[in-house]
Order: structure tokens, then sequence, then C-alpha cells
């Protein structure tokens, strides 16, 4: 059984762009939620989806956009990247309580 | 939302030592607590979780335990090892009754062989 994957590993990109990471979540989970982890912190929750929706956000401002698709797989998009972007994002997958984190992906912005 | 302290920041121990790392919260309501250990290049991985109907969980060489009335819960390994090497972080949850979890700010716990 295949756990939680994103793509994709690493990415650079430059002030200005717009980036799209991507996630499947682990088998049999419904709910996908996404974190942005800087060096040295721990991870900060930037909203979930559940059913294709965004069901809760954390505060992360409206660059910052989502998706979910009818196979539970999603999206993290975010526009007019800044320098404080650069991060490892991380998404988590989940049934009940449990979250189940994918590798994450590194984004450095120039 | 909930704000969740962790310490300390940074642990070095002896081989076959123990290890507590203490995480404080602010919203009384909250009632799950999950811990995960991170590897370098991974994401978080949970490594064990306590309820608030509990006050303490064990699990082979980890345990927790949860301290409601003055909302502070701890993480225990003993007998360390190389192996057990990592950054550990504490969380709570985001909001009341939601699946999203605020997390502390993480202890790097190095075992020494």
């Amino acid at each position: 059984d295949a756990g939680v994957t994103q793509s994709p590993t690493h990415l650079i990109k430059t002030r200005g762009q717009q980036v799209t990471l991507r996630c499947s979540p682990k088998s049999g989970h419904d709910t996908v939620s996404w974190y942005q982890q800087a060096l040295g912190q721990g991870p900060q929750f930037i909203f979930q989806y559940y059913e294709e929706e965004e069901r809760q956000r954390g505060n992360f401002p409206d660059r910052f956009s989502g998706h979910q698709f009818p196979n539970y797989s999603s999206e993290l998009n975010v526009n007019a990247l800044l320098l404080g972007d650069s991060a490892l994002y991380l998404c988590a997958s989940s049934q009940g309580l449990d979250l189940y984190f994918g590798p994450g992906t590194r984004l450095l912005v120039l | 939302g909930e704000n969740v302290e962790q310490h300390p920041s940074t642990l070095s121990v002896q081989e076959g030592d123990s290890a507590v790392i203490k995480c404080t919260y602010s919203d009384s309501a909250s009632n799950y607590f999950p811990w995960y250990k991170q590897e370098l290049g991974k994401g978080p991985q949970l490594i064990i979780d306590i309820r608030s109907n509990v006050g303490e969980k064990k699990d082979q060489r980890i345990a927790v335990t949860l301290n409601k009335t003055a909302k502070h819960f701890s993480l225990h390994i003993t007998e360390t090892q190389p192996e057990d090497s990592a950054v550990y972080f504490c969380a709570a949850p985001y909001d009341t009754g939601r699946r999203a979890l605020t997390f502390g700010s993480g202890t790097r716990l190095q075992v020494q062989p």
C-alpha cells in the first residue's frame, strides 16, 4: 500500500512566478491537508480539503489556493511567489484524526 | 486557534538514557495530542498519540503523559538508541473538532553512541 506521494520533490522558482504542487493521498483516505514547514520550524497549517471543498483554512493569504479531485488527490497553487515562500510543503492525508505525511516538496524562491 | 509551545529545542543524551520532551497548549477544549518524528529529508511520521480520556499511554520504549488541568503533555523515550535521533514535534488540534493540527517548534534529539 503506497503512502502519501508528492511531486515534484524539489522546485526552484523566481519571485512573482506561480507554482503548482501535487499530492496523492494514502489509499482509503478522503481528506487532504497542506502544511508549510520553514527551515528549523514546525509545520504550519495552510488548508484542508474534503469532498473537493476547502473545509478549513489557516492563516495564509489568498495567494495560496488549492483543489481536490474526485480521486481525492490534491493540488496546492501559490501565485506571485515571494522569497519568504521558500519552504518544505507537506501534504497529509487522513481518514480519522491521524495525519499521514508525504515526503514534501522543497520550494526555493530566488 | 490553538497555541503549542515545545521545550527543549535541542536535547543530547547518551545511548541508553531517557529523553523527555514537554509541550503546553492553550485551548482547554483540545482533546487529541499526537507526536511526530521527522528524520532528515522525510516528512513527519506519527509515532504515538494520546486522547483526553486517558492520562498516560505506552508503546514499547515510548510513552506519553497528559495533564489536562495544567494543559501540558510530554513524550518519554526510554533506553534511547542512535536511531531515535531525529526532530520530534508535538501537536494539538488547530480548532476544536477539526482534523487540522497546530505543531510545536520541534525538539532536535541527538543520541550519542
